[in-house]
C-alpha cells in the first residue's frame, strides 16, 4: 500500500500570501493530523481530523485552518503568511483505535 | 512548558556498540509513548512504541524501557549500525487513535561511526 502522500514538496511564498497544502492518508486510515516542524524542534501539533470532523487543535492562530474530504484526504490552509511560518509541514494518518501515526514526507514552505 | 524533553541534542556511538537515547516527560496523564526516526528531507518514521501499562517493549534491535515513577523512557539500539544515523524523536500521547495527537521532544541526533 502507498504511504501518506503530500503535495507540493516545496513551496516558496511571499509574506501576506495564502497557501494550501494537501495530504492523502494511507488507504483505510480515517484520521489525519497536521504538524509544523521548524528547524531544531520536534513536530508541533496543528490539527487532527477524523471522519471529516475536527477532533483537536493545537496552539496556532486562526490564520491556520484545515478540512478533511469524504475520501479522507485533507488540506491545510494558512492565510496572511508570516516569515515565521517557514517550516516543514507534516501530515500523518492513523488507523482507528491506534496510537501510531504514520507521516508523509512533508511540504517545505519558505516565506520570503 | 515542554512536556516531553530530550536533553541530549546529539549522541555519537561506534558501530556494533549500544546506543541509548533518553527522554523525560512531565505529564503523568500520558498513556502511550512512541519513538520516531527522521532522515533529512523525509518525514518521521515510526520505530517502536510502548503503553504506559508496560515497562519494556522489544522489536529486533530496538528496545524501549519505561520508568513511570521517574517519568523517563529510553530507546536502546543493539547493535548500532551506520544506517541508524538519524534524528530520533520521542513522542507521547494523551489519547489514542482518532482522539489523540502526539507531543514531541526536540530530538537527539545519533551518529554511528564505522
Amino acid at each position: 500500500d502507498a504511504g501518506v502522500t503530500q503535495s507540493p514538496t516545496h513551496l516558496i511564498k511571499t509574506r501576506g500570501q495564502q497557501v494550501t497544502l494537501r495530504c492523502s492518508p494511507i488507504s483505510g486510515h480515517k484520521s489525519v493530523s497536521w504538524y509544523q516542524q521548524v528547524l531544531g524542534q520536534g513536530p508541533q501539533f496543528i490539527f487532527q481530523y477524523y471522519e471529516k470532523e475536527e477532533r483537536g487543535r493545537g496552539n496556532f492562530p486562526d490564520r491556520f485552518s484545515a478540512r478533511q474530504f469524504p475520501n479522507y484526504s485533507s488540506e491545510l490552509n494558512v492565510n496572511a503568511l508570516l516569515l515565521g511560518d517557514s517550516a516543514l509541514y507534516l501530515c500523518a494518518s492513523t488507523r482507528d483505535s491506534s496510537y501510531e501515526q504514520y507521516f508523509g514526507p512533508g511540504t517545505r514552505l519558505t516565506v520570503t | 512548558d515542554q512536556q516531553v524533553k530530550q536533553n541530549s541534542p546529539s549522541l555519537s556511538v561506534q558501530e556494533g556498540r549500544i546506543s541509548i537515547l533518553n527522554c523525560d516527560y512531565t505529564n503523568s496523564m500520558f498513556d502511550y509513548f512512541l519513538w520516531y526516526k527522521k532522515y533529512p528531507a523525509e518525514g518521521p518514521t515510526f520505530l517502536i512504541s510502548i503503553s504506559s501499562i508496560k515497562d519494556k517493549n522489544e522489536d529486533g534491535r530496538f528496545t524501549v524501557f519505561l520508568n513511570k515513577s521517574a517519568k523517563h523512557l529510553s530507546l536502546h539500539i543493539v547493535p548500532s549500525q551506520p544506517g541508524d544515523s538519524a534524528v530520533y524523536f520521542c513522542a507521547a500521547s494523551l489519547y489514542g487513535g482518532s482522539q489523540g495527537n502526539l507531543i514531541f521532544g526536540k530530538g537527539t541526533k545519533l551518529s554511528v561511526k564505522p
